[in-house]
């Protein structure tokens, strides 16, 4: 069954270090990964996709089929990437998006 | 243009009675998700609508549950019989297509808090 884990509630950096939000997944077909992002009082919006192999805000994620993982990861956080971070899963063959519980990321000053 | 639009943005209504959510997506989007956002949990997939294709219903917790979409576009998730277990913020979503093997951006909605008392 196809099914996405985000290890970690709560996720606690200082501005201006390294942060890695983990995603793994399970499915044995062709994933398509995506990352959303929910800043507070704030829409639920898109962050990026691994098909598009580009870097928004500062943030990258690299789609490991070996691993069957897609981190989030940014080199220097900032105090506004504080927010509420999912990982979700499509794929070719089946209509519905499978979204993680969710990270909540705090990078304090 | 305006984005997915969701009303009510809060309902409080007693154990029993039914609710209604409404859905409007963006114009032209012929994909539509309901998802379900509980304390502490990720989004539950609830259903899809594609075009004119049969919704998956799959994700529907129980038949109390159940939604339409009326002339392609704006779509009412129903919850009869409310349960206190029904608390939560129901998110809409819609994308300009989802094809088999094409996904879009999905474009989601401010949400609908229920509160069932």
């Amino acid at each position: 069954a196809q099914r996405v884990t985000q290890p970690e509630k709560l996720l606690s950096v200082f501005k201006g270090a390294p942060v890695e939000l983990k995603c793994n997944y399970s499915y044995s077909g062709s994933p398509e990964l995506f990352w959303y992002v929910q800043y507070s009082r704030q829409r639920l919006q898109l962050l990026l996709r691994h098909i598009s192999r580009e870097s928004i805000k500062g943030f990258t994620a690299d789609l490991n089929k070996g691993e069957t993982s897609f981190h989030l990861k940014k080199p220097f956080a900032q105090e506004e990437d504080s927010a509420m971070y999912y990982c979700a899963l499509s794929g070719r063959d089946f209509n519905k998006f499978y979204f993680g519980s969710g990270t909540k990321l705090n990078v304090k000053p | 243009g305006a984005g997915v639009s969701q009303s009510p943005s809060n309902k409080v209504t007693e154990k029993g009675k039914d609710v209604e959510l409404r859905c409007d997506p963006i114009s032209g989007h012929t994909a539509l998700y309901w998802y379900r956002q509980s304390l502490g949990q990720g989004l539950e997939f609830l259903i899809y609508f594609q075009g004119n294709s049969a919704p998956d219903k799959s994700g529907l917790p129980s038949d109390r549950f159940s939604a339409e979409r009326t002339g392609g576009s704006v779509s009412t998730l129903t919850i009869q019989r409310t349960q206190q277990e029904d608390s939560a913020v129901y998110l809409c979503a819609s994308s300009f297509s989802r094809e088999w093997g094409h996904t879009d951006t999905q474009y989601f909605g401010p949400g609908t808090r229920l509160t069932v008392l």
